[in-house]
């Protein structure tokens, strides 16, 4: 079956750099683009950009540009998301989803929290 | 960016009950509008895509409609396990954007 198998929680100081995994399984990895979706503690969801995991050309949403990273490990069905010079406003749940050819999320990781603090 | 205006913020309902969650895009999303259930702790799970598609192994008492830029979902026969979270998503154009959410709580 479908799975995106995220990496756990970190916690990290201010300043500091997280990158988190998404590793897909039973498809084929590079037919269908990942996306990535933030939710801050007790928010909503916020659409942060993706990745054309076919040639490996990122896409970000405006508020997503400089300090964030989409990457991939194709060989490994995996991809990546790389947060530099962390803020305290990046303390979220970060969630990657697969689109389908419409651009809907059927398949979610389960998430992974980043908290960050002094 | 297409702003999605979603009401109410939150719903009380009884079992059994039938309730309405709406998002209102700020243009023309040409029917491209997911919806999406969440529950406390989980990642969001797809319900209705193309504004009114059930997706596979959704129950049939979720149902998708459209009138203009206005989007609904509604809920039949409310079951406990439904009071839950709600979000509307547009997948029209960049950058992709959901409503603020509905929480839907029992009576």
């Amino acid at each position: 079956q479908i799975q995106l198998v995220q990496s756990g929680p970190e916690l990290k100081k201010p300043g500091e750099s997280v990158k988190i995994s998404c590793k897909a399984s039973g498809y084929t990895f590079t037919d269908y683009a990942m996306h990535w979706v933030k939710q801050a503690p007790g928010k909503g969801l916020k659409w942060m950009g993706w990745i054309n995991t076919y040639t490996g050309k990122p896409t970000y949403a405006d508020d997503f540009k400089g300090r964030f990273v989409f990457s991939l490990e194709a060989s490994a069905s995996t991809a990546n998301l790389q947060i530099s010079n962390l803020k305290n406003e990046d303390t979220a749940t970060y969630f990657c989803a697969r689109s389908e050819p419409g651009d809907w999320f059927a398949y979610w990781g389960q998430g992974t929290l980043v908290t960050v603090s002094s | 960016d297409i702003q999605m205006t979603q009401s109410p913020a939150s719903l009380s309902a009884s079992l059994g009950e039938t309730v309405t969650i709406e998002c209102l895009a700020s243009e023309d999303i040409y029917s491209n509008l997911a919806w999406y259930q969440q529950k406390p702790g989980k990642s969001p799970q797809l319900l209705i895509y193309d504004a009114s598609s059930l997706q596979d192994g959704v129950p049939s008492r979720f149902s998708g409609s459209e009138s203009g830029t206005q989007y609904s979902l509604e809920i039949n026969s409310l079951q406990s396990e439904d009071a839950v979270t709600y979000f509307c998503q547009q997948h029209h154009d960049y950058p992709y954007t959901f409503g603020a959410g509905t929480k839907l709580e029992l009576k």
